[in-house]
This record gives C-alpha cells, sequence and structure tokens, in this order.
C-alpha cells in the first residue's frame, strides 16, 4: 500500500497567517491527491482534488500544488474557521489511503 | 440535495457481527462507486471498501475475508457486513460516495468492539 506521510503533524497559528501542510507519498502518483478539512465531531470535507483543483464551494485562500511524491496545502490568510485538522488522500491505486493527518491549532 | 445516513453501529463482542446500512437519498447507489471509510477514536482516516456502478468490489487487507460489501439498489441502501470483528475495528464507519475521492459522506455510524 502506498504509505502517506504529512508534516507537520500538528501546527499553532494565527489568524490571517499563511500556512502550508506537506504531504509525501512512498511512490508516485501523478495527480492522484485530494486534501480534506475535518472539524471535531464532524465528517470531512474535500477542499482539493487532483492535487490542485478547487473544490466547488471551497474558498480561494485554499490552494494545492504538486505532482509524482511531494504535494502541498496552502492556506494564504488563515481565518477563524480553518482551524481544524487537514488529510491527503491517495486515490492512485487500491487501498485508497490518507496521511495520518495535520492539526491546525490558533496560536 | 445529498444524503447519507448510516445505522446499525452498536456494541459487539470480539468475534460477533455487524451489519451497517447506508440509505441514500439524491442520487443513485446503483450508479455510483460507493465506500466505507472508518475512523478510530481519536485516530485518523482508513479506507475500507469499495463497490463500484459494476458491482466488482475492493477491500483493504485489514478487512479482508471479514468484511462484505454490497448495495439493495430498489431500497437505494449500500450495506457493510462485518465479521469475526476484533477491537481494532472500533470506528466510526462513514459511508461515501466517489470514484477517486469522496464528495458526500454520511454521518458515521459508532462500532465498538469490546468484551
Amino acid at each position: 500500500a502506498i504509505q502517506l506521510t504529512q508534516s507537520p503533524s500538528s501546527l499553532s497559528a494565527s489568524v490571517g497567517d499563511r500556512v502550508t501542510i506537506t504531504c509525501r507519498t512512498s511512490q508516485g502518483i501523478s495527480s492522484a491527491l485530494a486534501w480534506y478539512q475535518q472539524k471535531p465531531g464532524k465528517t470531512p470535507k474535500v477542499l482539493i482534488y487532483d492535487a490542485s483543483t478547487l473544490e466547488r464551494g471551497v474558498p480561494s485562500r485554499f490552494s494545492g500544488s504538486g505532482s509524482g511524491t511531494d504535494f502541498t496545502l496552502t492556506i494564504s490568510s488563515l481565518q477563524p474557521e480553518d482551524f481544524a485538522t487537514y488529510y491527503c488522500q491517495q486515490f492512485n491505486n487500491y487501498p485508497y489511503t490518507f496521511g495520518q493527518g495535520t492539526k491546525l491549532e490558533i496560536k | 440535495e445529498v444524503q447519507l445516513v448510516e445505522t446499525g453501529g452498536g456494541l459487539i463482542q470480539p468475534g460477533g457481527s455487524l451489519r451497517l446500512s447506508c440509505a441514500v437519498s439524491g442520487l443513485s447507489v446503483s450508479r455510483n462507486y460507493m465506500s466505507w471509510v472508518r475512523q478510530a477514536p481519536g485516530k485518523g482516516l482508513e479506507w475500507v471498501s469499495v463497490i463500484y456502478s459494476s458491482g466488482s468490489t475492493y477491500y483493504a487487507d485489514s478487512v479482508k475475508g471479514r468484511f462484505t460489501i454490497s448495495r439493495d439498489n430498489s431500497r437505494n441502501t449500500l450495506y457493510l457486513q462485518m465479521n469475526s470483528l476484533r477491537a481494532e475495528d472500533t470506528a466510526v464507519y462513514y459511508c461515501g460516495v466517489g470514484q477517486y475521492y469522496f464528495d458526500y459522506w454520511g454521518q458515521g455510524a459508532l462500532v465498538t468492539v469490546s468484551s
């Protein structure tokens, strides 16, 4: 199975900060990567798919980049509602796998 | 509006069986790729199984041979039959829609495997 390693595992930041989360895969997956946001007690919500395509309705402060084995999720200017846990997921082949998550907390 | 509602979770002893249901409205389970994804308490997400619109199925190695995914097109409902349950199967189980990534999710059903 393809392993996904996110860094950092946790991050403290302030409203207005620019934040970048990295996802590295154990083998190349082209652009077959999605990013999700999950708030406590809620279901995950897809933000980005195909590594860089913004899901409809997701604010433009979210962006994704990368291909192959290295990917990033960037939030250009943190808003209070962005404090959550973020996961990457590969869909290049089965079994689909997720990163371990990055918890974004308020500084 | 698309809605997915999971039912059937609960407390079950190790070695026992449980069937989860996911009732879907707003789209057809027979024409979409439907998956189960689980999340152990305080942990990350783990893909469990998928059923294609063609009926083909795939499973995570951790559940292969113990879990079976199926659907009832007339009821527009997805199922996950879970046998030989283990403590490590304890999790919230979500049903999700999507061939590659999951853009619709249910609210989840908690399965607790404990004696």
